[in-house]
Parts: C-alpha cells; structure tokens; sequence
C-alpha cells in the first residue's frame, strides 16, 4: 500500500544549525510534492512545491530537494532560528490520485 | 485580507447531537477540502468539492457530511453516526486547474470538536 514517512521523533537542533528533514514515500510514483510549516493549534501554511523533474528547490533560508529514485524528500532549514520551531509537513500528488496525500509531520525544536 | 475562516474555534457535542462545523473563504478557490487531524495522524481527508453543488468523499467520509450550495462555504456536519468525532477539523481550499498537485492548499486555523 502506499505510505509516507516522515521521522516522527522531534528533531531539536541549536539556532544557527541546519535543520534536515525527511519525507519518505513507497508504492507511489509523485508528480509534485509539498512542503507546510503547522504550529499549534493553527492550520498549515504552505512553504514550497517542487516538480518530479527537479533536483532541488530554493527560497530564501529553504530549501527542497526530491530524488525520485531513493523516494524522498529533504526539506532544510539553513541558520535555524526559534522562531523556525513548528511541525513540518510533506505532502505529495500522484497521477491518478484526485487531491494530496499527507504526511504525519516532523516537530521541529531550534534551542536559542 | 483574503483567507479561509472557521469556525467555532471549540465545538462541544452531546453524544447522539449532529453538530456543524463552518468553513468560509474569500479566496475566489473553486476547490474546497476538509480533513481531520488527530495527535500523531496525519491530516485524512474528509470530504472535498472541486465545484459548487459538487463533492466526493475522502478516505474517511463515514459518518460526515458536506455541502456545497456557494462558491464560499463548505460546512461541514458530523453526524451521530460519527463514533469518534474527538479532533481537530480542517478547511482548505485551492485553485481548481490542473494538475490538483501543483496548487498549494490554503487552511483556516481549525475547530477542535469534543465529545461531553
């Protein structure tokens, strides 16, 4: 059946750091895949999209990348400050699919 | 400013009582969704409709219900068929060209039901 993964131990790294997280995905061949940012008790806000046929993704302190043959996803915080602590969510569309399928998330925990 | 309100923020039912969750958006989205959250679930999809007077059910429908008579609103009701209506609800909405995939999701900031 198809899954996502991603690391469901928070990750706590100190401010200044790069934070790396994984999206893991089997039995599905995704065109486009997600990247949201959830804090408590609030709705997801999405951060960046990349294509099937990109390697790697930019925006300002973000950045995604998508090996389509490891079937992953890594999603980095380059000089992660407190205020980047939240969920993280991947989230990835497939060719037969009708809407996005979700991720359970990664916390994220930026110690000052 | 444009986005996608819910509400209540707390909803409280009484066991065998049909509640309605509201989910309103003055984003111009034709597409609506509604997924619930539970601690350590990801999101799972209720509901969703791509246009108004349409919807198709997710992969967790039993028990909800949905309709869509305005481009804006897409309420949500949980029915007291629904046995474990506890969690956090939902709303998202997106543009509606193809692909779906490639349209970011925009989400109110929720209504966490509970059962008295």
């Amino acid at each position: 059946s198809q899954k996502i993964e991603q690391n469901s131990e928070a990750l706590n790294i100190q401010e200044g750091k790069t934070a790396t997280l994984t999206c893991n995905y089997t039995n599905y061949s995704p065109a486009y895949l997600q990247w949201y940012r959830q804090d408590p008790g609030r709705g997801p806000v999405f951060l960046l999209l990349i294509r099937e046929n990109e390697k790697e993704k930019r925006k300002e302190r973000l950045k995604v990348t998508f090996d389509t043959t490891l079937k992953q996803s890594l999603f980095h915080i380059t000089a992660s400050q407190p205020a980047d602590s939240a969920t993280y969510l991947c989230a990835l569309w497939a060719s037969g699919y009708s809407t996005l399928t979700f991720g359970k998330g990664t916390m994220l925990l930026v110690s000052p | 400013d444009g986005g996608i309100t819910q509400s209540p923020k707390y909803l409280f039912r009484k066991e065998g009582q049909n509640v309605t969750l509201s989910c309103e958006q003055n984003l111009n989205h034709d597409a609506m969704y509604w997924y619930r959250q539970d601690p350590g679930q990801g999101l799972r999809l209720i509901y969703y409709s791509q246009i108004v007077n349409d919807f198709q059910k997710g992969d967790i429908a039993e028990g909800y219900s949905v309709s869509r008579e305005k481009k804006e609103s897409f309420p949500l009701t949980v029915t007291s068929a629904q046995k474990n209506p506890t969690a956090f609800y939902l709303c998202a909405s997106s543009i509606r060209e193809s692909p779906i995939g490639y349209q970011p999701q925009h989400f109110g900031d929720g209504t966490r039901l509970s059962i008295l």
